[in-house]
């Protein structure tokens, strides 16, 4: 089983602040995504990156995956409190049918 | 409107009991999945089906068993429900399911209370 470690697990931060995600693994994955679900709700895709060393920007979220396709960050700037959420790694097992392997998540809390 | 939608959003029961969830998507994706959220919000597969074929089967006890009547439909039975099965169950679907690009669509969830 390929293992994605996210950190921090909770997060608290007060509006217009910045904050970092990490997702580590020891394995190499087809691709990474981010997810944010919201109490009650599923997880919505926010962003998949595929190749090493890319980065993607999604307005004030800034996704990286790494070089060799082991980690990924998620970088948020100007915290706003709509970005609370409960932010999900997950990789894609290039091995058996791009099944995802979910990180345990980042609880994220912004406050006005 | 909904993309993938899940009945019931809650199910409470007693252990023994049977019960079923059933999930529809009508966004034409081939595939299909059932995942289980523990109280730790750890989000893990347990099955999945393209084109009413079962492509993925994780460690799961036998007591749950899913059907797909068809592609837009994918159901779970539960059998002996016992109180370690209270979780929250999502259902999903997506179109590139063997590729990096296998984004998900999740449904709202069923939260499963087991007394």
């Amino acid at each position: 089983t390929q293992l994605l470690e996210q950190s921090p697990q909770f997060l608290s931060i007060q509006e217009g602040e910045n904050l970092t995600v990490y997702c580590n693994s020891s394995s190499v994955f087809s691709s990474l995504q981010w997810y944010r679900q919201e109490p009650g709700e599923g997880p919505v895709l926010l962003v998949t990156v595929v190749t090493g060393g890319e980065v993607k920007k999604l307005k004030r979220l800034t996704f990286q995956f790494g070089d060799a396709r082991k980690d990924s960050s998620l970088h948020i700037t100007a915290a706003q409190p709509g970005d609370t959420g409960l932010y999900l790694c997950a990789g894609v097992n290039p091995d058996s049918w791009g099944k995802l392997q979910f990180g345990a998540g980042t609880q994220v809390v912004v406050t006005p | 409107d909904t993309a993938v939608s899940q009945t019931p959003k809650y199910l409470v029961t007693q252990m023994g009991n049977d019960k079923s969830i059933k999930c529809e998507q009508n966004l034409g994706h081939d595939t299909m999945y059932w995942y289980k959220q523990d109280s730790k919000k750890f989000l893990k597969i347990m099955f999945s089906y393209n084109n009413k074929e079962l492509i993925i089967n994780e460690t799961v006890p036998n007591r749950f068993s899913p059907k797909s009547p068809d592609k837009a439909h994918l159901n779970l039975h539960i059998n002996s429900l016992e109180l370690g099965d209270s979780a929250v169950y999502f259902c999903a679907s997506s179109q590139l399911a063997g590729g990096p690009f296998n984004e998900q669509f999740f449904g709202p969830g069923t939260r499963l209370t087991v007394l």
